[in-house]
């Protein structure tokens, strides 16, 4: 199984401003999802971001609001911009298992945003 | 367009007893993957199993089951012998690998084991 990190784990912002976190994975992956859980909801895709190209949002997110960096193939950052209360949230990223297995899917550990 | 539906919000369940959380899901796509994730107060999504849409057989990993009916679009989370620590939300989704891999979710069922 893929281990996942996130940085950071949690953090309280002022509207406004922005929040980058951080996904590192310990292997290579093509693809890397950003998914937002929003307080009692289930998880939203917010885009998909492949190493060397443009991210590919879902309806409903865009990328002046939520630009994806991918780096590289173990790497990824997702910034929430303007934040509003509205953006609070669990931020998750997501790979796939492990040599390009698409019968496993496993979750970073989350970042818990709070906007004042 | 895909779609996969949790029609139970919340269940309580006796310890030790089986448990089957229900999952109906929609795509026209034939090639797909379905999964349940348990995601405990911690915060933490756990994977738990995976069905695909071309296996014979129902998944199995350990107390959990896919009850696979590819008929009725359904793929239900079997629980056998309960115990306190299954407390937790359940998450249903579902990859269609024509549509960039991805995976979309349920609504969830948060399960409470009595003791």
């Amino acid at each position: 199984s893929a281990v996942i990190s996130q940085k950071p784990s949690r953090d309280i912002c002022q509207r406004g401003t922005s929040l980058t976190i951080q996904c590192q994975v310990d292997s290579q992956v093509t693809m890397m999802f950003w998914y937002r859980q929003q307080p009692g909801q289930s998880l939203t895709l917010i885009a998909t971001a492949n190493q060397g190209s443009e991210a590919t949002y879902e309806s409903g997110f865009v990328i002046d609001k939520f630009p994806i960096s991918r780096p590289n193939l173990t790497f990824s950052t997702l910034t929430v911009s303007n934040l509003s209360p509205e953006d609070s949230s669990i931020y998750l990223c997501s790979v796939p298992g492990g040599q390009g297995s698409y019968n496993e899917q496993f979750f970073g550990p989350g970042t818990r945003l709070t906007v004042l | 367009a895909q779609k996969i539906t949790q029609t139970q919000p919340g269940m309580f369940v006796q310890e030790k007893e089986a448990v089957t959380l229900d999952c109906t899901y929609d795509t026209s796509d034939p090639s797909y993957g379905l999964f349940w994730y348990k995601q405990p107060s911690s915060g933490e999504m756990i994977f738990l199993i995976y069905q695909g849409s071309y296996d014979q057989q129902n998944a199995t990993e350990g107390r959990y089951s896919l009850n696979f009916q590819k008929a009725r679009k359904s793929a239900n989370l079997v629980i056998s012998a309960s115990q306190l620590g299954d407390s937790a939300m359940y998450f249903c989704a579902m990859r269609v690998y024509s549509s960039a891999s991805k995976i979309i979710f349920g609504s969830g069922t948060r399960l409470s084991i009595r003791p």
